[in-house]
């Protein structure tokens, strides 16, 4: 049972380099989160999605772009990377998006130097 | 808007001794609370949920939560830790009417477990 799998587990960039971090999930789940995780500080939501096709900002979305093609995929893409974003990168996901728990990825620390 | 307050940073407690991690809310509407766990390496894991009815929730691995709406507190107990308890714990609250993208985390609380 794979559930959340986020790809890849750690990665450098260089100041205005561009990636794409990538999150399935195997659980049919219709709601999809991106979090970022800093030191000393709670989970800050990025962007989410509330199924295919249908994507909205979070809390700290500037930098970021996301798309959701499919149920299972929610790909978080940066742009230009910048040290602020040198953070520990979480996706989640759940079934409804009211009181339901969130299942999560193991993460992915990212560097931006 | 709401906001969680983990006081406590780090806890150390010895083995087999009880715990009580502490998490206070604000909100200006009624609320869901969470507790969260993230051991090392890991992603997050739901340890209990408060939706609504008795205000005492057990959750997995031995753990419980007391909503207390005077008090606008959600403390975490247990009352025999284990070395496998040493993980960071996060304290949760949305809106019971807004979805999970209102939710937010507290600071986390580092919970270690001395032998």
């Amino acid at each position: 049972n794979a559930g959340v799998t986020q790809t890849p587990k750690f990665r450098i960039l260089k100041i205005g380099q561009s990636m794409t971090l990538q999150c399935t999930q195997d659980m049919n789940h219709n709601y999809m989160y991106w979090y970022r995780q800093d030191p000393g500080m709670g989970l800050k939501l990025i962007y989410y999605s509330v199924g295919a096709g249908i994507t909205d900002k979070g809390e700290v979305p500037n930098g970021y772009n996301v798309s959701r093609s499919t149920t299972e995929d929610f790909p978080l893409r940066l742009e230009l990377a910048a040290p602020s974003q040198t953070s520990v990168y979480f996706c989640a996901s759940s079934y409804v998006g009211t009181d339901e728990k969130l299942f999560f990825g193991s993460g992915t620390q990212l560097s931006v130097l | 808007a709401q906001s969680v307050t983990q006081l406590d940073s780090q806890v150390p407690v010895f083995e087999e001794a009880p715990v009580e991690l502490r998490c206070n809310y604000s909100s200006s509407v009624s609320v869901y609370l969470f507790w969260y766990v993230q051991y090392p390496n890991q992603g997050l894991q739901l340890l209990l949920k408060y939706l609504s009815g008795s205000t005492l929730v057990k959750g997995i691995n031995g753990f419980e939560a007391e909503f207390n709406k005077s008090q606008t507190s959600f403390h975490l107990r247990k009352p025999s830790v284990h070395i496998s308890d040493t993980a960071e714990y996060f304290c949760a609250v949305s809106p019971s009417n807004f979805g999970n993208e209102k939710l937010t985390f507290g600071t986390g609380t580092r919970l270690t477990i001395i032998p």
